[in-house]
This record gives C-alpha cells, sequence and structure tokens, in this order.
C-alpha cells in the first residue's frame, strides 16, 4: 500500500460539464501519474507529473488537463466531458525499489459520461 | 502503438491446470512489471524482473525474462479460483511505464 487515495470513486456527468478527478498520496513521492483503462486497450498514461508544477503529456493526453501545486496532490481536469472519456481512471506513483522502477496504483475513478 | 504484446488476451481453465501468460515486445527493457488486477481494484504488483534471463518464483508463480530483456513469461502451477484476474505485464521507458493489453485469467473450480 503506497498511501494513494483517489476521488471521487465513481461519477455519471453529462456530456459538455468539466469534471476534475483528485489523486492524494501520503509518502512524498516525486513521480505522479494518471491512466485510463479501457477494454482491449490496457492501461494507457495520460499525462504524469515528476515535480510540483512539472507535468508532461503522455500517449492520450488530448482533451485532459492536470495541475499538482502540492506534491501530494495530482489532478485531472477534463474541460468539456465526451462520452469516449467514459473509462476507469487509475492513479499512480513510481519509486525506485530493489528491483527496478515501479509503480503503484490507486483503487480507480469509474467515469460515465451520458 | 502498442509496445508489448501480450498473449493470450482471455484464458479459462479448470482448477489444478498449468498455464502460461507471454508478453513480448520489440523494444529492450530495463526491466518488466508483472500485475495481478481484480475487479474494481487497482492493479497490484506481483514481481519485477531486471536481468537478462532471470527466473523469480513467488509460490505457484513463476516468472522469467527473456535474455535480450525484450519478453517476459508467467507460468502458474496447479491454478487454483483465486487466481483468478487481469494479468499485467508493464516496462518503463525513461520516466513513463507502458502496459500490455492484458490476460484475463478465469480459474474454473
Amino acid at each position: 500500500d503506497a498511501g494513494i487515495t483517489q476521488s471521487p470513486r465513481h461519477k455519471v456527468t453529462e456530456t459538455g460539464t468539466p469534471v476534475t478527478l483528485r489523486c492524494h498520496q501520503t509518502e512524498n513521492h516525486r513521480y505522479m501519474y494518471w491512466y485510463r483503462q479501457d477494454p482491449g486497450h490496457g492501461l494507457r498514461l495520460i499525462h504524469y507529473s515528476y515535480g510540483v508544477k512539472d507535468t508532461d503529456k503522455g500517449e492520450v493526453s488530448d482533451g485532459y488537463s492536470v495541475s499538482r501545486s502540492k506534491t501530494e496532490d495530482f489532478l485531472l481536469t477534463l474541460e468539456s466531458a465526451t462520452s469516449s472519456q467514459t473509462s476507469v481512471y487509475f492513479c499512480a506513483i513510481s519509486e525506485m525499489a530493489s528491483g527496478g522502477l515501479t509503480q503503484y496504483f490507486g483503487p480507480g475513478t469509474r467515469l460515465t459520461v451520458l | 502503438t502498442q509496445l508489448l504484446e501480450q498473449s493470450p488476451q482471455f484464458l479459462s481453465i479448470q482448477e489444478g491446470e498449468n498455464l502460461t501468460v507471454y508478453c513480448n515486445s520489440s523494444s529492450v527493457f530495463s526491466s518488466l512489471q508483472w500485475y495481478r488486477q481484480e475487479p474494481g481494484e487497482g492493479p497490484v504488483l506481483l514481481v519485477t524482473v531486471v536481468t537478462g534471463g532471470e527466473v523469480k518464483k513467488l509460490k505457484r508463480l513463476t516468472f522469467q525474462f527473456g535474455d535480450a530483456r525484450k519478453d517476459s513469461s508467467l507460468h502458474i502451477t496447479a491454478a487454483q479460483p483465486g487466481d483468478t484476474g487481469l494479468y499485467l505485464c508493464a516496462g518503463p521507458t525513461g520516466n513513463q511505464f507502458y502496459f500490455g493489453t492484458g490476460t484475463s485469467l478465469t480459474v474454473i473450480p
């Protein structure tokens, strides 16, 4: 358990509305990630952060923005939600362990865009 | 672009049978991780393999990293219903991780 929580855990929203998902970690990890998981696609990276106010795009960043004003919080925003953004969103941190660079995941947020 | 290909995508077997899941890439990775994910939860790390040719065992699970560090396999001996889940391989490239599409395993009692 890497002390990662996500909120909300479930959300239903309508097309065109803004949505913000929150990831909170308690262990001062530098790197944080947002993924989406869809059937047939596995986990795909949306954005990641390598420090406060330092972020970069991942494989599927279009339609998403992120912010990290504090080490412990990483926010994912859908400025205008679309049905194609219906998915399960996972936050993760990474750390260097004896076995190499490793990721630990939060419990996920299930988002439905109607 | 899918850097990591997993096979099979779905697997349904009887309790007590053996199985192998494969994770293949054309790219070299410094390490590969295997995760197991249960419905409604996030992936949980099972193992990290780092050295080419490395074999790691976790009870009935055996993980192998290919000599060229481009592929890995997960072998389960005498599968049990508790092994049911989605198995994912992942590899780091820089500060990003790439995941395979996953293998959904169902073990029937």
